[in-house]
């Protein structure tokens, strides 16, 4: 049982190039998070799903496309990215309403 | 909007003793969870109590303890008898009660330095 994975951990980008980062998670929950986190500003939530094929915007969507094809799977893309989302990223996940967010180990991304 | 305030950037304790640490919050909803989280130089998220705003009872586990006030807002964490292994960012967070999918609100943490 894995739980919640982040691919990839580390990644370098030039500004204007494109990547997405995958959260994988094996525990069949029904909601999946993306959230970033900047020195000095805490977590805030980008985009998150509530179940396969739904998507909504968090606090600071701009910039980030989401997709969830597949319950166990949220991807994160940034279609151009900006030294602006030099961040860490981190994907969580819950079962439910009431139940506990599990997060993963997070994705560092510098973009130059 | 919820917001999360965490007024302390860093904290400093010796080993063994107790610190605690301050988080309010802003909010019009009765039925809401507080959450403190842990997150160590591994970057990883570690669940350190939760307290559901219905229940008057603080919430604890082990060492750790938290002050709720509802009334006032405040949601404050303490850390007794200290230890090397404590040292670490911590996050106060919120979340609606009835919320649904609501992801959680963080205040912008306090980073705690236990000294030997």
């Amino acid at each position: 049982n894995a739980g919640v994975t982040q691919t990839p951990k580390f990644r370098v980008l030039k500004t204007g190039q494109s990547m997405t980062l995958l959260c994988a998670q094996d525990m069949n929950h029904e909601y999946m998070y993306w959230y970033r986190q900047d020195p000095g500003m805490g977590l805030r939530l980008i985009h998150y799903s509530v179940g396969e094929g739904t998507t909504a915007k968090g606090e600071v969507p701009d910039g980030y496309n989401v997709s969830r094809l597949k319950k166990q799977n949220f991807l994160l893309g940034l279609e151009s990215a900006a030294p602006s989302q030099t961040s860490v990223y981190f994907c969580a996940s819950r079962v439910g309403e009431n139940s506990p967010l599990h997060f993963g180990n997070g994705t560092r991304l510098t973009v130059t | 909007a919820q917001t999360v305030t965490q007024s302390q950037p860093e904290m400093s304790v010796q080993e063994a003793e107790t610190v605690t640490l301050s988080c309010t919050y802003d909010t019009s909803e009765s039925d809401y969870y507080l959450f403190w989280y842990k997150q160590p130089p591994s970057r990883q998220m570690i669940l350190v109590i939760r307290q559901e705003a219905y229940k008057q009872q603080n919430a604890t586990e082990n060492r750790f303890s938290v002050n709720f006030q509802k009334a006032a807002k405040s949601f404050s964490l303490k850390i007794s008898d200290s230890q090397l292994g404590d040292a670490a960012m911590y996050f106060c967070a919120y979340r609606r009660g009835k919320g649904g999918a609501d992801g959680l609100t963080f205040g912008k943490g306090t980073h705690l330095i236990i000294q030997p």
